[in-house]
């Protein structure tokens, strides 16, 4: 089936360094979501990326999604201790038309202060 | 604003007891889902739900699984007889037939513990 695999599994960064993780797919994707999980809490949906190539951005957060539509990824500028989490890609599949959720295996941050 | 709830917050069962778990989508909501989380882990998708039927199911989706909308508002995940390996997080989400980005918004979850 579909694999989904991010890296770094952790990063620890000192507050106002940037951070990046990299999601990547051993099949081409249809398209990509991101999402955010704090500790303890459930995920919640940040952005949905479909064509080739594209790049968008939400305050400090910026996401890309590969030319060839296989990987993606999101850059987070000067994190800040609310930045905490894991953040986790997800492809969209399944026959039904986006029935079938694969989520990566996820990146946690962690900031210092 | 809107949210899906789920209860309970917390279940413990013993091996081999059926347990129900519940939510409660976002009333507008079509496409129904649950996921399962093992602490520290990925989340898994387990099924997906449509019109009243399951629209895509995982490998981990066994004969011991199974859901149900039973009325206008709840969506049930049964899981006949419980085992040591079904301890998880499991979150059930929802998403609007409409929706331009195909958002899916999570339940807070079930923490189910078996022993």
């Amino acid at each position: 089936g579909q694999q989904v695999m991010q890296i770094p599994q952790y990063q620890h960064v000192q507050e106002g360094e940037d951070f990046t993780t990299y999601c990547n797919s051993s099949t081409t994707l249809s398209n990509i979501q991101w999402y955010k999980q704090r500790p303890g809490g459930h995920p919640v949906f940040l952005i949905q990326l479909v064509k080739s190539g594209e790049v968008k951005k939400q305050k400090r957060l910026t996401f890309q999604f590969g030319e060839a539509k296989k990987n993606s990824s999101l850059h987070i500028t000067a994190t800040q201790t609310t930045d905490v989490g894991t953040y986790f890609c997800a492809a969209l599949g399944g026959s039904g038309g986006y029935q079938k959720v694969t989520f990566g295996t996820g990146t946690k941050l962690q900031v210092i202060p | 604003e809107p949210e899906v709830t789920q209860t309970p917050s917390h279940q413990v069962t013993q091996m081999g007891q059926e347990v129900i778990l519940r939510c409660v989508p976002i009333s507008n909501h079509l496409y129904f889902y649950w996921y399962r989380q093992i602490l520290g882990q990925k989340v898994e998708f387990l099924v997906s739900f449509y019109n009243n039927e399951i629209s895509e199911k995982s490998e981990i989706f066994d004969d011991q699984f199974s859901v149900e909308r039973p009325d206008g508002s709840n969506f049930t995940l049964k899981i006949r007889s419980t085992k040591l390996e079904d301890s998880a997080m499991y979150f059930c989400a929802s998403r609007d037939l409409a929706g331009a980005y195909n958002e899916q918004f999570f339940g807070p979850g079930t923490r189910l513990t078996v022993l």
